[in-house]
């Protein structure tokens, strides 16, 4: 199993652009999620999925779309990158055993906004 | 609503010394709790979980964490340090029977110095 993956690793854009960050899980995982990670901030919410064609938004979902046509991916859109959007993309997926949902993380993507 | 605190920022601790890495959460009903560790440029790593039963909880590379009810906390604890546990600690915590997203701290820097 690959588990979560995530693509690109890093990437630079200008304000203004618009670019999808890729997730894939192999792991048949009904649950997925997209954080941010900032200094201090922790990890904070962006988009979740509790199954395919079923999102909804957390608690910093402006600026990104997402959408979830099959269980294994999960992409995140940035319509229009602003500087604040500078940041390290997480993408995790979990299943439910016996009521817990262990979580599992992807690598990262690192996004700079120029 | 849930809510974690990781009160310190950073934690220095010399190799072969006892570390801790505190946490404390709020949540209504009863909580799962969980520890994950994040080395450099790499995703988060599941470490431990508290569901219910033995407040003292063993996980992997020798950690353990000690669920107290009364004071709401959830310390990460090892005996004996080695500059490789050199890592970001994240604690999580969801309302058991709530929603499958569970809220994070901010993150505690753990540095194990030779």
């Amino acid at each position: 199993n690959a588990g979560v993956t995530q693509t690109p690793k890093f990437q630079v854009l200008k304000t203004g652009q618009s670019m999808t960050l890729q997730c894939a899980q192999d792991m048949n995982h009904e649950y997925m999620s997209w954080y941010r990670q900032d200094p201090g901030m922790g990890l904070r919410l962006i988009h979740y999925s509790v199954g395919a064609g079923i999102t909804d938004q957390g608690e910093v979902p402006n600026g990104y779309n997402v959408s979830r046509s099959t269980t294994e991916d999960f992409p995140l859109r940035l319509l229009s990158a602003a500087p604040s959007q500078t940041s390290v993309y997480f993408c995790a997926s979990s299943y439910s055993s016996g009521g817990v949902y262990e979580q599992f993380f992807g690598p990262g993507t690192r996004l700079t906004v120029l | 609503a849930q809510s974690v605190a990781q009160p310190e920022d950073q934690v220095n601790v010399a190799e072969g010394n006892p570390l801790t890495v505190k946490c404390t959460y709020s949540v209504s009903g009863n909580p799962y709790l969980f520890w994950y560790v994040q080395y450099p440029n790499r995703g988060l790593q599941f470490l431990l979980k508290y569901i219910t039963g033995d407040n003292l909880v063993k996980g992997s590379y020798g950690f353990e964490a000690e669920f107290n009810k009364s004071q709401t906390s959830f310390h990460l604890k090892k005996p004996s340090a080695l500059v490789s546990d050199s890592a970001l600690y994240f604690c999580a915590v969801r309302a058991s029977g709530g929603s499958y997203i569970p809220t994070f701290g901010r993150g505690t820097s753990l540095i194990v110095h030779p």
